[in-house]
């Protein structure tokens, strides 16, 4: 199993939902990221889980919260949100933290908040 | 200033044309990558490189170390190759450049 699998591909919340997205890879990657996309611009780092423990959190508002249950799962807990942060959510995972070894991007959750 | 700067940032060719992307980057590397994004979609991985040239299929990419640039060439262009084309390096993090936008036209 070589890829990064993100669910879902769309998600449409209103402001005051709770929701989550889910990434998983099975490559054993000990190093897993969360992206957030906006329309042609690159992607922006929000979160770097490696070994299981965060170990960056790039200024991300509170509204956004991941989790790493172990070492193939990373979520990311959204909770009123605004429609700014409407866009695409990336999952990604290297082999070690320093991406040495090439990073696997998972396909994306297009989310829309309305 | 960005870490990763590409040109061009948008690209028109003719079906069969040979292109050439280029990404010159400011910080010190371990390896550098170039993706690939199709409209709304995921990222995928076409190279990483740390040395020298990497080839696959019609798409081949180099590296310059001491120049700190690379190119990715894409010959016999194909409609199917338009896509958004990213640079993205590693270093202490993980640097994305504003990618270029490729349209290949039949």
């Amino acid at each position: 199993d070589t890829e990064v699998t993100q669910t879902p591909k769309h998600l449409v919340m209103g402001m005051t939902n709770k929701k989550s997205l889910k990434c998983e890879q099975h490559m054993g990657h000990r190093a897993m990221y969360w992206y957030k996309q906006k329309a042609k611009k690159p992607p922006e780092l929000m979160f770097v889980y490696s070994y299981e423990k965060l170990s960056i959190n790039e200024s991300v508002p509170s509204r956004f919260s991941p989790e790493c249950p172990n070492s193939s799962l990373l979520n990311l807990h959204l909770h009123a949100l605004q429609p700014e942060d409407s866009a695409l959510y990336l999952c990604a995972s290297s082999q070690d933290p320093g991406g040495d070894y090439g990073y696997t991007f998972g396909s994306g959750t297009r989310l829309t908040v309305v | 200033k960005n870490e990763v700067e590409q040109s061009p940032q948008n690209l028109t060719a003719q079906e069969g044309e040979f292109i050439t992307i280029n990404c010159s980057y400011s910080v010190g590397i371990s390896a550098l990558h170039w993706l690939q994004q199709h409209p709304g979609g995921g990222i995928v991985s076409l190279f990483m490189l740390s040395s020298g040239k990497k080839k696959h299929g019609r798409l081949i990419a180099t590296i310059n170390i001491q120049e700190k640039h690379s190119s990715l060439h894409i010959t016999a262009s194909h409609p199917r190759d338009s896509a958004v084309y990213i640079c993205a390096v590693a270093g202490n993090q993980f640097y994305f450049g504003t990618g270029t936008s490729l349209t290949v036209i039949p």
